[in-house]
């Protein structure tokens, strides 16, 4: 089965202090890996898709990295408008539809 | 305009009750789903749709139902709602051409008292 865990569950940043999240996976073989961000409220909103170890993706403070075992969000010189829960999510190569979810890091940037 | 949307946004109801909650979308998907979250969870699959004649069920599809009345509409029913059914509810669409990558609605914040 595949499992997926986020940490840590919650994270307080001051504004300008950079920090990473991580996602730990296992998955019987990693078709890809999501990142979204969700705000109190709303539903999840699509931020990246990695495929495979090694690579890595940005859109403005946010890179998202990826290992055989682990995905890191990094958030760089955040400011309060990136206060969120961030979830991960899992898809196998045997199952192209199903999405595994973590259960996500809420991250609160102080200005 | 959203391109994924739900109805209603929130909803109160008793245990027993009927209730039938309503997803529509604008992106030309084939594929939507119906996830629950609930707080300190993460989201799990209820039922899943590949076009409108092929319905799955999800993890954990018991007490729901569903039904594809269109590509752009799928409605999730609860036939006899119990509290441990209260949850945010969100549809979400991908299209398997492009990339698979989920969108998903607003949500339904739903209680069953």
């Amino acid at each position: 089965e595949d499992q997926v865990t986020q940490s840590p569950e919650a994270l307080r940043l001051q504004e300008g202090e950079s920090s990473s999240l991580n996602c730990s996976y296992t998955v019987s073989g990693l078709r890809g890996l999501f990142w979204y961000r969700q705000d109190p409220g709303k539903g999840p909103e699509f931020l990246f898709t990695l495929y495979s170890a090694g690579e890595e993706k940005e859109k403005e403070r946010l890179k998202a990295t990826l290992t055989k075992k682990e995905s890191f969000l990094h958030i760089t010189a955040p400011k309060p408008e990136d206060s969120a829960t961030y979830l991960c999510a899992v898809q196998a190569r045997s199952n192209d539809y199903k999405l595994s979810f973590g259960a996500g890091t809420t991250v609160t940037v102080r200005a | 305009d959203a391109d994924v949307t739900q109805t209603p946004r929130n909803r109160i109801t008793k245990t027993g009750k009927r209730i039938m909650l309503e997803c529509s979308q604008t992106k030309g998907h084939d594929r939507m789903y119906w996830y629950r979250q609930d707080p300190g969870l993460g989201l799990q699959l209820i039922y899943y749709s590949f076009d409108v004649k092929d319905i799955n069920k999800g993890e954990i599809s018991d007490g729901y139902s569903v039904s594809r009345q269109a590509q752009a509409k799928f409605s999730l029913s609860l036939e006899s709602a119990i509290p441990n059914q209260t949850a945010l509810y969100f549809c979400a669409t991908s299209d398997p051409g492009g990339g698979d990558t989920q969108y998903f609605g607003p949500g339904t914040r739903l209680t069953v008292l």
